[in-house]
């Protein structure tokens, strides 16, 4: 599986945007880029995706590079509710596939 | 959006004892779903797949015989820690996707399972 490299800790204020990288160099033209985050005692809940284009939803905006071998999840206004491990997962095309968690980025943030 | 219903939430059981998980998709239909299992701070590691209807297919390392798994209807998925020792101890998460080629994957609350 192609890995992912990410921060293991980052710190924002409340109200501030907050920029996540995530490190993809063996990504392959197929991969998608998923983001989920995990709150603590709770499972995982999806956040955003792309391939190659940037992609905005309600929670967050994700920046792809042009080269797709890093992307950005973007939060514009961080809450205390944003406080969670924010995972970076290359998720392959196709129907048939299986998600393997790294060890993400733990995002805390202040009041 | 789509929920997937874990229960229960938590669990204590007697070292030697089965507990059983169960995972349900409440408003979609999931022909695949997934197990995993947390350490306190570290990441989740997938133990198996199961498909609906067919046995599932276990993570290298996953003992099959201890980690029972059954996918017996299109909403529901069951994982049973068989003869539970303390080393068993942790949070089991499930997760589910439909069969239409979902982007995403539905996670469950997770269960935190403490053997005694």
């Amino acid at each position: 599986d192609a890995k992912t490299t990410q921060p293991n800790s980052m710190e924002s204020n409340e109200e501030e945007p907050v920029h996540l990288p995530c490190n993809h160099s063996t990504i392959s033209g197929t991969d998608y880029i998923h983001w989920y985050r995990q709150l603590p005692s709770q499972g995982p809940e999806y956040v955003i995706h792309g391939l190659t284009s940037n992609v905005n939803n309600r929670m967050a905006s994700l920046a792809i590079a042009e080269d797709r071998k890093s992307s950005t999840l973007i939060l514009h206004r961080a809450t205390l509710r944003d406080a969670a491990v924010y995972y970076c997962i290359l998720r392959p095309r196709g129907s048939n596939y299986k998600l393997t968690f790294g060890k993400g980025t733990l995002l805390t943030v202040n009041p | 959006g789509a929920v997937v219903s874990q229960h229960p939430s938590w669990v204590i059981c007697k070292s030697g004892t089965s507990v059983k998980i169960e995972c349900r998709s409440l408003d979609f239909q999931a022909t695949t779903m997934f197990w995993y299992r947390q350490f306190p701070k570290q990441s989740l590691m997938l133990m198996a797949t199961s498909n609906e209807g067919s046995k599932a297919t276990y993570e290298q390392g996953v003992e099959k015989d201890k980690f029972l798994i059954n996918h017996a209807s299109l909403t529901l998925s069951t994982l049973t820690v068989t003869s539970a020792h303390p080393e068993d101890s942790s949070f089991y998460i499930c997760s589910a996707r439909t069969g239409s080629g979902n982007e995403k994957l539905f996670f469950g609350s997770g269960t935190q399972l403490s053997v005694l």
